[in-house]
């Protein structure tokens, strides 16, 4: 099975922090996404990638970047965390013919203060 | 544009009771569909797709049918269990260019014993 890995579960940050989420997916896919989830809003579609050093701007980039190095790694980065950034965070992997669907990591709930 | 509806929830139920969560999408073009489940504190897994119409996915009992149509991708289950109570994410994709999952709003369900 394809497995997504976000690096933790939990976090806690302060205002101001540089933050970084990391995902790691282990099945050799191109495609990658970075979403954040709130309640009543829904799945939002931050950053996407398609090839290594490749990125995209998603619905709601703004106070966000993205690094991606590696095939396999794409990190998330908020530069100066807020507290409007308090979020579960999801990424997820695709193959290119993404009609397949994705395959989601368990999510980051990142909670600033 | 293209998009997702689902019926809003939460939707509670009885365990062995019969569930329907209703989804309705608008697509140019000739979509894959999916079914994504997200238990309590996780990420997404997807539980069943269709990728032409009369497809029928399925998946620890649960069922969906690709209908063109009446463009709906309605999730059934004959007998819920309380393990079911999750929140269920309808979505769509299109083919071609770097097309992304198109998620509906997602709807709660919650089975009592």
């Amino acid at each position: 099975d394809v497995k997504v890995t976000q690096s933790s579960r939990y976090l806690v940050k302060r205002t101001g922090e540089k933050v970084f989420l990391e995902c790691v997916q282990d099945m050799d896919h191109e495609n990658m996404f970075w979403y954040r989830q709130d309640p009543g809003l829904g799945l939002r579609l931050i950053y996407f990638s398609y090839d290594v050093k490749m990125k995209e701007k998603g619905d709601i980039p703004e106070g966000y970047s993205v690094s991606r190095e590696k095939k396999e790694r794409f990190s998330l980065i908020l530069e100066s965390a807020s507290t409007n950034q308090t979020s579960m965070y999801l990424c997820a992997s695709s193959l290119e013919r993404v009609l397949y669907g994705y395959t989601f990591g368990s999510g980051t709930r990142l909670t600033v203060v | 544009g293209n998009s997702v509806t689902q019926m809003e929830g939460p939707v509670t139920l009885s365990e062995e009771a019969f569930l329907t969560i209703n989804c309705t999408y608008t697509a140019t073009g000739y979509p894959s569909l999916f079914w994504y489940v997200q238990y309590p504190g996780e990420g997404l897994q997807l539980l069943l797709k269709a990728t032409k119409a009369d497809d029928k996915g399925s998946n620890k009992g649960f069922e969906a049918t690709y209908r063109k149509e009446t463009t709906s991708f309605h999730l059934e289950k004959g007998s819920v269990q309380v393990s079911d109570s999750a929140v269920y994410f309808c979505a769509l994709i299109l083919s071609g260019g770097y097309n992304k999952l198109i998620f509906g709003a997602g709807t709660r369900l919650a089975v009592h014993p």
